[in-house]
């Protein structure tokens, strides 16, 4: 059965941290991992990976694909008080009738302290 | 540029009440996207559409639920009878046409339901 795992659930961090928040996927004919930020309301679009290896970066969030291993990073440097949100990763592909299908992780809540 | 609208933000209702959570997916994007969200089971997808027809709707919980997409510009989700167990956020969310590798989608603010 298709799933994707975040870890770690949460987090508490300092102004000022790096952290690593990482995402395992099993899904049938990938074809990408998705990361979102999710504050208050809606969750807001960060990332698309589809290629294994190459880092996308903005600003002080990047993360970066490996498909060896099944797996993303998100890495979040220099962290600031409005970088706590609950962050989402989804991993999307095609189900066995060819539509396409998007499997969501449970989230890593991330809290940084000032 | 409006995102996605959905409404109303807020519900509170006793439960056999018939719900109806409304969508307006961004102008131009053909597919919709149905979602709930809980504590213990995060992110589920219910229901989408592509060019107003449904495609999967395997993650419909029961026949209480059910969703249709009269036209390109809205998309209704109603339950009834609804029970204190559908309480939740419900998410819609809408992408352009194009392979899901390239085209992320966009999120309403959610309407929190409660089911009492």
């Amino acid at each position: 059965e298709d799933k994707v795992v975040q870890s770690p659930l949460s987090l508490v961090v300092h102004e000022g941290d790096t952290v690593t928040l990482n995402c395992s996927y099993e899904v049938t004919n990938f074809r990408s991992l998705l990361w979102y930020k999710q504050e208050k309301k809606a969750p807001t679009f960060l990332f698309m990976l589809t290629s294994s290896g190459i880092e996308k970066k903005s600003g002080r969030l990047s993360s970066i694909l490996d498909k060896k291993e099944l797996s993303s990073i998100l890495n979040i440097t220099a962290t600031q008080t409005g970088d706590s949100a609950i962050y989402l990763c989804a991993a999307g592909g095609f189900n066995a009738g060819n539509n396409r299908k998007l499997i969501w992780g449970l989230g890593t809540s991330l809290a940084v302290n000032p | 540029d409006a995102g996605v609208i959905q409404s109303p933000r807020h519900e509170v209702t006793e439960m056999g009440q018939e719900v109806t959570l409304r969508c307006k997916p961004i102008s131009g994007h053909d597919y919709l996207f149905w979602y709930r969200q809980t504590m213990m089971r995060g992110l589920e997808l219910l229901i989408y559409f592509n060019n107003n027809v449904p495609i999967d709707d395997s993650g419909m919980p029961e026949d209480r639920f059910s969703a249709k997409m009269p036209n390109a510009s809205f998309s209704t989700l109603k339950i009834q009878p609804s029970e204190p167990r559908d309480s939740a956020v419900y998410f819609c969310a809408s992408r352009a046409a194009g392979d899901s590798s390239s085209q992320p989608q966009h999120f309403g603010d959610g309407t929190r339901l409660s089911i009492l």
